[in-house]
This record gives C-alpha cells, structure tokens and sequence, in this order.
C-alpha cells in the first residue's frame, strides 16, 4: 500500500529563516506526491504537486519541494519562512489501488514561526 | 468562484445519536470525496463519488456510516448511532472531472464539521 511519513510533529523556525518540513515516501510504481497546508478551522488547501519532470517543484506562496528518488523523499522548502506559514502541512500520495484520486495522508506537521 | 461548502461546522452529540453533515461541491466538479480528520491524524477517505457513483468506500464504517450523493451534485453524511471515537473533523472535497488515470486534479478541501461525541 502507498504511505508518506512525516517524522517531524512540529519544527520551529524563525522568521526569515529557511524552513523545511520533511516527507519520506512508500510506494509500488510511480509516485504522485502533494503537499497541503491546513490554517486553524479551515480546510486544507493545496500547495504543490510531483507528478513527473523535475525534481524541484514550485508552489503557492513561495513554498517549493525537492523529490529525491534515491532517498524517498519530498521535502518542502522555503527560503524565508513568514509569521503567516505557521500552520499544519501534510504531505500526501496517490494511491492507485482503489479509486484513481484517492490521497493517502501523511500526519501533518506543525510548523511554528516566531517573529 | 465559490469553495466547498459545509454545515454544519460545529456539532455536539450524545453516543448512540444520529448526525448529518452536509456538502455542496464547486460548480461542475464530478467528483467528491469525504475525509475523516481525527486529531492528530491526517485526514482518512471515507467516501468517494463520481457523480452520483460510489467509487471508493472501502474504509467507510458501513454499520453506521451513510453517504449520499443522489443528483450528482450536493451530498450527505450520515452517522447513526454515534460512538465516542467518531469525533473528529469531517472534511468534503471535490475535484473537477479527470482525463484518465494517469491525469491528477487538485482537491478542493471545505471548512469541514467539527463533531464532538460525548
């Protein structure tokens, strides 16, 4: 079965630091990767997306993730992270057993930016 | 051009009641999916319609989860009776018609409905 794991449940980051919130992939076959972000007592919306191409993806509000076949990874990253990022992310896969749309979870991770 | 919207977005019920949530998708999107979000866990598929078709349910507790999806459009979640553990976040998504298996379109996530079981 498809699975993401996020080891991290929080990272804490000051502002205008680099940020990175990490995801390690398990998957038959190809992965489709996302990343999401969910803002207190609202859904998640998406941020960025590895279907195929490039190994560096850009995304909404400056965010960006790095696949890395080798290492089962697809780590998000920001340059300079901002007091409004703090949030929870999660990352997710597609799983194509059932259900050509089916998102698998990961179980979020918190990250904090102080000013 | 409006979200998903939820109601209601806030619910407290006793064990062994009932509840209903409810979802209306963005314009035009075919498919539509409900989440299970329990605290401290990434959001789990219950549901998934293509239009009005049941695509997925493998993980929907089927002895007292109900879903509904009757025009293709709007859809309902039902739990009857409630237990303790189904307090979570229940989160409805839609996604606008695909190409095939090997195209991806976004989900578009709700505010979601927060139920809490006492």
């Amino acid at each position: 079965a498809q699975s993401v794991a996020q080891p991290e449940d929080q990272v804490n980051v000051a502002e205008g630091n680099p940020l990175t919130v990490k995801c390690t992939y398990s998957v038959s076959g190809n992965p489709y990767l996302f990343w999401y972000v969910q803002y207190p007592n609202r859904g998640l919306q998406f941020l960025l997306k590895y279907i195929t191409g490039d190994n560096l993806v850009k995304g909404s509000y400056g965010f960006e993730a790095e696949f890395n076949k080798s290492q089962t990874s697809f780590h998000l990253k920001k340059p300079s992270a901002l007091v409004s990022d703090s949030a929870l992310y999660f990352c997710a896969v597609r799983d194509m057993s059932v259900g050509f749309q089916k998102l698998v979870f990961g179980t979020g991770t918190r990250l904090l930016v102080s000013p | 051009e409006a979200g998903v919207a939820q109601s209601p977005r806030y619910k407290i019920i006793e064990k062994r009641q009932s509840v209903a949530f409810w979802c209306n998708p963005i314009s035009g999107h075919a498919t539509l999916y409900w989440y299970q979000q329990i605290l401290g866990q990434g959001p789990k598929l219950l549901i998934q319609f293509q239009n009005n078709g049941v695509v997925d349910d493998s993980q929907l507790p089927k002895d007292r989860f109900s879903a509904e999806r009757l025009k293709g459009v709007d859809s309902t979640l039902k739990i009857q009776p409630a237990k303790l553990e189904d307090s979570a976040v229940y989160l409805c998504a839609s996604s606008p018609p695909g190409t095939g298996l090997g195209s991806y379109n976004e989900q578009f996530f709700g505010p979601g409905t927060r139920l809490t079981v006492l």
